[in-house]
C-alpha cells in the first residue's frame, strides 16, 4: 500500500512570509505526528493529531499549528517565517491500535528561508 | 523514555552481515527497542521493533539481550543501498513522546 505522502518536496520562502505542508497519511492510519529535523537539533516533535484533534504537543512556539481533517489528513502551518525554521519537516502516521505500533515517515517537506 | 546509546559510526563490506549495536541499560519493562534507518534526503524508514524476544522480518534481525539492556540490529547481506544513519529507540509507546525523539545514531557505511 501507498507510503506516507508530504506535499511539496521542497520549499523556498522568506522571513515574514507563512508556509501550509500537507502530509496523507497511510490509509487506515489515524494518528499523524510532526518532527522538524535540522543537522544541529536533530529529529524534534512537534505535534500529534488523531481523529481531528492534537493530542501531544512538543516545546514549539505557538506560530507552528496544524489541524487534522476527517479522512486523517494533516497540514501544518508555520505563520512569521524566521530563517532558523529551515529545516526537513517529517510527518509520520501510525495505526493508532496497539500501543507499540511503530511509526512510518513520509520523505518529509524541505523548506528553505532567504 | 529510556537513553539509548550507539558508535557513532561503522564499516562494513558488502555482502557480509551487519551488527549495530545499542546500549539501553536504564530501559523499562514496558519499553519497546525500535531501530529505523534514514538515508541521506529521505524521512526514517522503521525497520523492526521488539519488547524482549529475538524478531526477525525481511529486512533484519533484533536480537535483544536476556536483561534487555542492550540490542543489536543484524542486516544479514547488507548492500550499497544500506549505506544509512540506523536509529535505536527505545520508548513505551506511541502516544509517549519526548523533545528530540532519534539520538545521533550510527553512521553505517556498507563498501564494496
Amino acid at each position: 500500500k501507498a507510503g506516507v505522502t508530504q506535499t511539496p518536496r521542497y520549499l523556498i520562502k522568506t522571513r515574514g512570509q507563512q508556509v501550509t505542508l500537507s502530509c496523507s497519511p497511510i490509509s487506515g492510519h489515524r494518528s499523524v505526528s510532526w518532527y522538524q529535523q535540522t543537522p544541529g537539533q536533530g529529529l524534534q516533535f512537534l505535534f500529534e493529531y488523531f481523529s481531528e484533534t492534537q493530542r501531544n504537543k512538543g516545546n514549539f512556539p505557538g506560530r507552528f499549528s496544524g489541524r487534522q481533517f476527517s479522512n486523517s489528513r494533516s497540514e501544518m502551518n508555520v505563520s512569521t517565517l524566521e530563517l532558523g525554521d529551515s529545516a526537513l519537516y517529517l510527518c509520520a502516521s501510525s495505526w493508532a491500535g496497539a500501543s507499540n505500533q511503530p511509526q512510518h515517515f513520509g520523505d518529509g517537506t524541505r523548506l528553505s528561508i532567504l | 523514555d529510556a537513553k539509548t546509546t550507539q558508535p557513532p559510526s561503522m564499516d562494513c563490506a558488502e555482502g557480509r552481515a551487519a551488527n549495530l549495536p545499542c546500549n539501553h541499560s536504564t530501559i523499562s519493562g514496558n519499553e519497546y527497542v525500535y531501530w529505523y534507518r534514514q538515508i541521506h534526503s529521505q524521512g526514517p524508514q522503521y525497520i523492526i521493533h521488539g519488547l524482549k524476544n529475538n524478531e526477525t522480518n525481511e529486512m533484519a534481525s533484533l536480537i535483544i539481550t536476556e536483561d534487555r539492556k542492550s540490542s543489536t540490529l543484524i542486516l544479514p547481506h547488507a548492500t550499497l543501498r544500506d549505506t544509512a544513519v540506523y536509529y535505536c529507540i527505545v520508548r513505551v509507546a506511541w502516544t509517549s513522546y519526548d523533545k528530540v525523539i532519534f539520538g545521533p545514531g550510527t553512521s553505517l557505511s556498507v563498501i564494496p
